[in-house]
């Protein structure tokens, strides 16, 4: 089956910094979506981007499909921003997500 | 337009018992994927199903285990026998009936094994 990987693992930040966290996938995939779980456990969709690129707020995404990755960009991060941020990826149609293991963010005040 | 919805959100079942998980998909989705998150294996698919049909149980224990999403109602997760193994959070997601790939998420349920 399709391998995603998640980088870092953990990272740690102070309030009103900048991150970026990264996703490999090991094959084409025509579903791509990014997630944040945050610490009551609940999973919180940022975005829906197989391709290209988005923005929402401070959060934006990019997809460079050929080459197998996605990045997710957070500027000006704040303590709610902290919890499990998940990519997870789908091939054919429309079902059975691969997620990677997830980066642990944890925002100090 | 009212979210994926789960509940219970916390069920507590002793070893043998019977657990129960219902989903209700966001209103005019039609499609229905279960995910499990244990604690170190992190968050795998488990069963997709339409309406009455179940399309893809590749990703469910053999046994215990079944799902159902009937014509009425929400869909249902049904696991018997439970063990301490059981114990986990239990995802729903629906996606809508026309060709868009994105799954909504509900909370959760999260289930504790004694």
């Amino acid at each position: 089956g399709i391998q995603v990987e998640q980088s870092p693992p953990d990272l740690i930040l102070q309030e009103g910094a900048n991150s970026t966290l990264r996703c490999n996938f090991s094959d084409s995939v025509n579903n791509l979506q990014w997630f944040h779980q945050n610490p009551w456990g609940q999973l919180i969709n940022l975005f829906y981007i197989p391709s290209g690129t988005k923005q929402n707020g401070r959060l934006s995404a990019t997809t460079v499909a050929t080459e197998r990755y996605s990045l997710l960009y957070i500027s000006s991060s704040q303590t709610t921003d902290s919890g499990v941020y998940f990519c997870a990826v789908g091939r054919g149609s429309n079902y059975k997500l691969t997620f990677g293991k997830g980066t642990l963010l944890t925002v100090n005040p | 337009n009212a979210g994926v919805m789960q509940n219970p959100r916390h069920l507590v079942r002793r070893r043998g018992q019977e657990a129960r998980l219902r989903c209700s998909p966001m209103k005019g989705h039609s499609h229905v994927y279960w995910y499990r998150q244990l604690p170190e294996e992190g968050l795998k698919f488990m069963v997709y199903l339409q309406k009455e049909n179940i399309i893809d149980e590749s990703g469910m224990p053999k046994e215990r285990f079944s799902a159902e999403f009937p014509k009425e109602g929400p869909s249902i997760l049904r696991i018997q026998q439970v063990v301490r193994g059981d114990s986990a959070a239990y995802f729903c997601a629906s996606s809508p009936d026309q060709v868009t790939d994105t799954q909504y998420f509900g909370p959760g349920t999260r289930l504790t094994v004694l």
